[in-house]
């Protein structure tokens, strides 16, 4: 299973953009990156996932390099409200695709 | 549309004792999971189901036991309990294991202590 390495917190101001790095050297040609949240100890909510190209949807973008081994999500306007841990997951391969979570990356929006 | 519905939010539980949390969705997906997360840490997933009548284990299974009998339903049952199993629960489904609409939803968890 593709493994992924994530800072352990970051910080950002509000009304700025999130750019949350990913690293997943070894992912394989058809492994999806997938991004999640989860706020405060509520259930982890999906953000987007994405193979090859860039993807935007109303909640953030996803940039993938050219070699995919690396990836960044992108919240363009933070506000207080996305203060949560972030994990980026590769989806296993021969283990019916279980997201394997991570520590994630702790993001806190200040004022 | 409930979607992962998780009942009890919370439950205390005393050394030996038995409890199933229950897990049900109403989205027709086929894949089903089980995780926990301890203070501080990530999910790990402890069972999970690729569709009714089919079940597997995943990182963390000794103490739990799993059944699907429906698509809608995805029982935990815990039959022993110990502390070491104090814990929040949270289970999820999706349509497919990765690509296009495989997004997880996951419900809002279960509280477990036990004492």
């Amino acid at each position: 299973d593709a493994k992924t390495t994530q800072p352990t917190s970051m910080d950002c101001a509000e009304g700025r953009a999130a750019n949350l790095p990913c690293n997943h050297s070894t992912i394989s040609g058809n492994e999806y990156v997938y991004w999640y949240r989860q706020i405060h100890s509520q259930g982890p909510q999906y953000i987007i996932h994405g193979l090859k190209n860039n993807e935007t949807n109303e909640m953030a973008s996803l940039i993938i390099t050219e070699d995919r081994k690396s990836s960044t999500l992108i919240l363009p306007h933070a506000t207080l409200r996305d203060t949560a841990v972030y994990y980026c997951i590769v989806r296993a391969r021969g283990s019916q695709g279980n997201l394997i979570f991570g520590k994630g990356t702790k993001l806190s929006v200040k004022p | 549309n409930a979607g992962v519905t998780q009942t009890p939010k919370f439950r205390i539980l005393k050394i030996g004792q038995s409890m199933t949390l229950q897990c049900t969705q109403d989205m027709n997906h086929n894949y089903m999971y089980w995780y926990r997360q301890d203070p501080g840490m990530g999910l790990k997933l402890i069972y999970y189901s690729v569709g009714a009548g089919i079940t597997d284990k995943g990182e963390v299974p000794n103490g739990y036991n799993v059944s699907r009998s429906t698509t809608e339903d995805f029982p935990l049952r815990l039959e022993l309990a110990a502390p070491s199993q104090t814990s929040v629960y949270f289970c999820a489904s999706s349509r497919g294991p990765q690509g296009p609409n495989t997004e997880a939803f996951f419900g809002q968890g279960t509280r477990l202590t036990v004492v």
